[in-house]
C-alpha cells in the first residue's frame, strides 16, 4: 500500500502563492491523487485529482487560483493569489484496490 | 443534486457501540460503493472500510477490524457504520463518501461527531 507524507503546517501571505506538497512512498510515485480542502470540523471538499505526469481535473467550482503539478513522487498543489477563504486544512488522497490512503494533511495559515 | 446526509453527533461511554448513518441521494445507489473514514482531534483523516452496495462486499482497515461492520439499506438508500467496543481513541468525526473503487472520493456527508466519554 502506498503511504502518503505531507508537511503538518504551512503559511502564505495574503495574495501571494503558496505549492503544498504530498509525496508518494517509494515504488508507488505513479499513483494518482486526489486534493482536498478541509474547513475545521466541516466535510473535505474535493479540489482536483493529479496524475503522475501533472494532468489535473479540479472538482466543479474550485476557482482557477488552485493547480496541480507533479515531479516523480511528489504531488503538489499550488494557491494563487491566496485569499483568507484559503486558511484551511489540505489532505492528499490515493486508492488501491478499494482501499483509500491519507496523508497526514496541511494546516495552511493565511499570514 | 448528489447529496450524503449522515446522522446526528452521538456520546456513547467507553464499551459501547454506535451506529452512524449516510443517506444517500441524487444518484443510483446500488451503482457506487460507499467508504467510511474519520478523522480524531487534530488528526488526519484515517480510512476505515469500503462496502459495495450492489454486492455486500465490504473490505476494512486492519486496525478496525473485528470492531466495525459496514451494511447498506436499498430500499431506503442508507448506509450504516457501526462500531463496537468504543475507547477514548474512537472519539472523532465521522465521514461517508460516496465510492467506485477507484477515483477520488468526491462527494461527501457532512459528518458525525462520536465523543467516547466516561
Amino acid at each position: 500500500q502506498p503511504v502518503l507524507t505531507q508537511s503538518s503546517s504551512a503559511s502564505a501571505s495574503l495574495g501571494s502563492s503558496v505549492k503544498l506538497t504530498c509525496t508518494l512512498s517509494s515504488g508507488h510515485s505513479y499513483y494518482i491523487i486526489a486534493w482536498h480542502q478541509q474547513q475545521p470540523g466541516k466535510a473535505p471538499r474535493y479540489l482536483m485529482k493529479l496524475e503522475g505526469n501533472g494532468n489535473y481535473n479540479t472538482g466543479s467550482g474550485v476557482p482557477d487560483r488552485f493547480s496541480g503539478s507533479s515531479s516523480g513522487a511528489a504531488r503538489y498543489l499550488t494557491i494563487s493569489n491566496v485569499q483568507s477563504e484559503d486558511e484551511a486544512e489540505y489532505h492528499c488522497e490515493t486508492w488501491d484496490s478499494n482501499t483509500r490512503v491519507f496523508g497526514g494533511g496541511t494546516r495552511l495559515t493565511v499570514l | 443534486q448528489i447529496q450524503l446526509v449522515q446522522s446526528g453527533a452521538e456520546v456513547k461511554k467507553p464499551g459501547a457501540s454506535v451506529k452512524v448513518s449516510c443517506k444517500a441521494s441524487g444518484y443510483t445507489f446500488s451503482d457506487y460503493s460507499i467508504m467510511w473514514a474519520r478523522q480524531a482531534p487534530g488528526q488526519g483523516l484515517e480510512w476505515m472500510g469500503w462496502m459495495s452496495v450492489y454486492s455486500g462486499a465490504t473490505k476494512y482497515a486492519q486496525k478496525l477490524q473485528g470492531r466495525v461492520t459496514l451494511t447498506a439499506d436499498t430500499s431506503t438508500t442508507t448506509a450504516y457504520m457501526e462500531l463496537r467496543s468504543l475507547t477514548s481513541d474512537d472519539t472523532a468525526l465521522y465521514f461517508c463518501a460516496r465510492d467506485k473503487g477507484v477515483g477520488p472520493s468526491i462527494y461527501w456527508g457532512q459528518g458525525t461527531q462520536i465523543t467516547v466519554s466516561s
